[in-house]
């Protein structure tokens, strides 16, 4: 099983709210990642989590705020969005035995809209 | 030294003919080259995936021809379908142990398929 789910599958906040993406694998995974892609793009990496444990920002403003509750899931806090942040949010996971580069799988993502 | 350059940007092809998409990567440091497809709206989902090892790998009807003197690598797509039809993106990431336990990928800006009937 490879799968990674995210939730919910569509988003629409306005630019005072507070919502939270979630994500969850269930692979044994100790490596997990937050990706943006906005259309006909590549996917960005914003976050990495490696055991828990923040590993990599990619100097993504504050408004958007990580979180590793244990090593299923992990959460994307979003508050005070702009619009421009609308996108599609993907959570991706790998083995993480940290001696060769390995396999990301990615959850289907979170539609954002922020008006 | 990062980038990975992809191309076509965009590539149409007649059923059961076959799609070629092309990359290149410049840092030599790169030993792992995924390639993933993604349908609209969808995550990317990995198709295949070569170790510059090994110079061909094989799946179903989808190939991977890697040619390290060159840095370059490429998809084949044999009897394309137009289930086939989706972005596809090439991607590469390091080796070498980070202490982090995870890797960055590298994505190359992806090529929109069309297969058409």
């Amino acid at each position: 099983d490879t799968e990674v789910t995210q939730t919910p599958k569509h988003l629409v906040m306005g630019m005072t709210n507070k919502k939270s993406l979630k994500c969850e694998q269930h692979m044994g995974h100790r490596a997990m990642y937050w990706y943006k892609q906005k259309a006909k793009k590549p996917p960005e990496l914003m976050f990495v989590y490696s055991y828990e444990k923040l590993s990599i920002n990619e100097s993504v403003p504050s408004r958007f705020s990580p979180e590793c509750p244990n090593s299923s899931l992990l959460n994307l806090h979003l508050h005070a969005l702009q619009p421009e942040d609308s996108a599609l949010y993907l959570c991706a996971s790998s083995q993480g035995t940290g001696y060769r580069a390995e396999t990301q799988y990615f959850g289907p993502g979170t539609r954002l809209l922020v008006l | 030294q990062q980038q990975v350059k992809q191309s076509p940007q965009s590539l149409i092809v007649q059923k059961g003919g076959i799609s070629i998409i092309n990359c290149a990567y410049e840092n030599t440091a790169f030993d792992y080259f995924p390639w993933y497809q993604q349908f609209p709206g969808k995550g990317p989902a990995l198709l295949i995936a070569i170790r510059p090892d090994v110079s061909e790998k094989k799946e179903g009807r989808f190939t991977i021809s890697f040619n390290k003197s060159a840095k370059q690598f490429s998809l084949h797509i044999m009897d394309s379908q137009p289930g086939d039809s989706a972005t596809y993106f090439c991607a590469a990431s390091f080796g070498a142990y980070s202490g982090a336990g995870s890797y960055q990928l590298t994505f190359g800006k992806g090529t929109k398929l069309s297969v058409i009937p």
